[in-house]
C-alpha cells in the first residue's frame, strides 16, 4: 500500500518557466489537498478536493491551478514560477474532513 | 480570525524528562482538533484527532487532551526516538489550520 506519492521529490525551476507537481492515492480517499510549507510559516492549505471534478481554493491560491479528473490524481500545475513560490509541498488526502490527512513525503521546489 | 498557536517553538529534554506541549486556538466551528509527527525531511504523520471538549486519546508516550480553548500533548518518559516536530491542526468546516509547531529534542 503506497499511501501518497510525489513526484518529483526535488526541483529547481527558473523565474517564468512551468511545472506540474504529481500526486497520487491508493487509498480510495474522495478528499485531497495541497499544502505548501515555509520555515516557521506552518502549513499553509493552496487547493483542496472533495472528489472527482470538484476543486476549490485555499489560504494562498494565487500562482497556482489544480485539476481532479480521477479519484487517486491530483496534480498541482505552477505557471510562471516565481522565487515567491520557493518552498516544500505536500500533497495530502483523507477520507473525510474530520478524519487525519495522509501526507505524501513533499516536493521541495526552488525558483531561482 | 481563525488562528492556531503553538508553544514552546523549542523543547529539549532530557531521556525520561515528562512535558507537554501546548496548542490554543481560535476558531469558530470547530469539527477536530488534530496532531501530526513531522520528521525533518519527511511529510507529517498522523498521530491523533480530538472533537469535544475532554476527549483523550493515548498512543504510547503520547497523550491528547482538549478543552474549549486548548490542547495538550503530553508526552511521558520520553526516548530520543521521540524527537521530531509536532503540529497541530484545526478543522473548521472545509478548512484546516495548521500552527507552526514545537520542535522537540530529546537528549540521551
Amino acid at each position: 500500500n503506497a499511501g501518497v506519492t510525489q513526484t518529483p521529490k526535488f526541483r529547481i525551476l527558473k523565474i517564468g518557466q512551468s511545472m506540474t507537481l504529481q500526486c497520487a492515492q491508493d487509498m480510495n480517499h474522495n478528499y485531497m489537498y495541497w499544502y505548501r510549507q515555509d520555515p516557521g510559516m506552518g502549513l499553509k492549505l493552496i487547493y483542496y478536493s472533495v472528489g472527482a471534478g470538484i476543486t476549490d481554493k485555499g489560504e494562498v491560491p494565487n500562482g497556482y491551478n489544480v485539476s481532479r479528473s480521477t479519484t487517486e490524481d491530483f496534480p498541482l500545475r505552477l505557471e510562471l514560477a516565481a522565487p515567491s513560490q520557493t518552498s516544500v509541498y505536500f500533497c495530502a488526502s483523507s477520507f473525510s474532513e474530520v478524519y487525519g490527512y495522509t501526507f505524501g513525503s513533499g516536493t521541495r521546489l526552488t525558483v531561482v | 480570525e481563525d488562528q492556531v498557536t503553538q508553544s514552546p517553538e523549542a523543547l529539549r529534554l532530557q531521556e525520561g524528562e515528562s512535558s507537554s506541549l501546548n496548542c490554543s486556538y481560535t476558531v469558530s466551528g470547530l469539527r477536530g482538533l488534530f496532531w501530526y509527527r513531522q520528521d525533518p525531511g519527511k511529510g507529517p504523520e498522523f498521530l491523533f484527532t480530538l472533537y469535544s471538549a475532554g476527549e483523550e486519546k493515548e498512543k504510547e508516550r503520547l497523550k491528547a487532551t482538549l478543552t474549549k480553548k486548548e490542547s495538550f500533548l503530553h508526552i511521558t518518559a520520553p526516548k530520543p526516538e521521540d524527537s521530531a516536530t509536532y503540529l497541530c491542526a484545526v478543522g473548521t468546516g472545509n478548512q484546516f489550520y495548521f500552527g507552526t509547531g514545537t520542535s522537540l529534542t530529546v537528549i540521551p
